[in-house]
């Protein structure tokens, strides 16, 4: 099962920063948080993953909390061609990639 | 740079054929291997794991089997399709990096129906 709760839709305008929460409360030490995006009929991407400080890289950011309980992605300045499900997924070292329902992403014009 | 193949991209067969579908990644050695089905409006669901030759996880039981017979080659089975088989069906490899999974690359995938 997956460990982690998301909304199951968002919208967000385009040009806006989406902002896309995640709680993952049994997280435990050793376990990342990363984020990947399926858009239609396609593969999932990676997007990007942490531990426990804040993250960034071109396409997103990733705020994780002090207590790690829960993580938010942050899409800049979306797109529509951002429009997809994104993942929130927690795993460890060795384990499995385990994708949960996503929150479908709906940007609007 | 590290690459995945999978084929075919669509495939249509009858209930009661047999299914295999090949995956290869280049550029890398020793990956961690994926097999995943997503069917019809549905989320991601992982069908089989390997972390080497010969040694794969099998997370849900069902009418396929997967087979890893050389190092960067994941092979996907079934002896009779059912029509419950159709899906989309992507392949997918990471690494272990410094102690630590790597992120999974995916494959574009094969669309089956099983008509």
């Amino acid at each position: 099962d997956a460990k982690t709760t998301q909304p199951p839709s968002m919208d967000c305008a385009e040009g806006r920063a989406a902002n896309l929460p995640c709680n993952h409360s049994t997280i435990s030490g050793n376990e990342y948080v990363y984020w990947y995006r399926q858009i239609h009929s396609q593969g999932p991407q990676y997007i990007i993953h942490g531990l426990k400080n804040n993250e960034t890289n071109e396409m997103a950011s990733l705020i994780i909390t002090e207590d790690r309980k829960s993580s938010t992605l942050i899409l800049p300045h979306a797109t529509l061609r951002d429009t997809a499900v994104y993942y929130c997924i927690v795993r460890g070292r060795d384990d499995k990639i385990i994708f949960g329902k996503g929150t479908r992403l709906h940007i609007l014009p | 740079s590290q690459t995945i193949h999978q084929w075919p991209a669509t495939l249509v067969q009858p209930v009661g054929s047999p299914l295999s579908l090949e995956c290869t990644v280049e550029g890398t050695s020793n990956p961690n291997l994926y097999w995943y089905r997503q069917a019809a409006g549905r989320g991601l669901q992982l069908l089989f794991y390997s972390v080497g030759i010969g040694q794969i996880s099998s997370e849900v039981p069902q009418n396929l089997s997967a087979s890893r017979p050389q190092d960067r080659q994941f092979i996907l089975s079934s002896k009779k399709l059912l029509l419950s088989d159709s899906g989309f069906y992507l392949c997918a490899w990471s690494v272990l990096a410094q102690g630590q999974n790597t992120e999974a690359f995916f494959g574009q995938g094969t669309r089956l129906t099983v008509v």
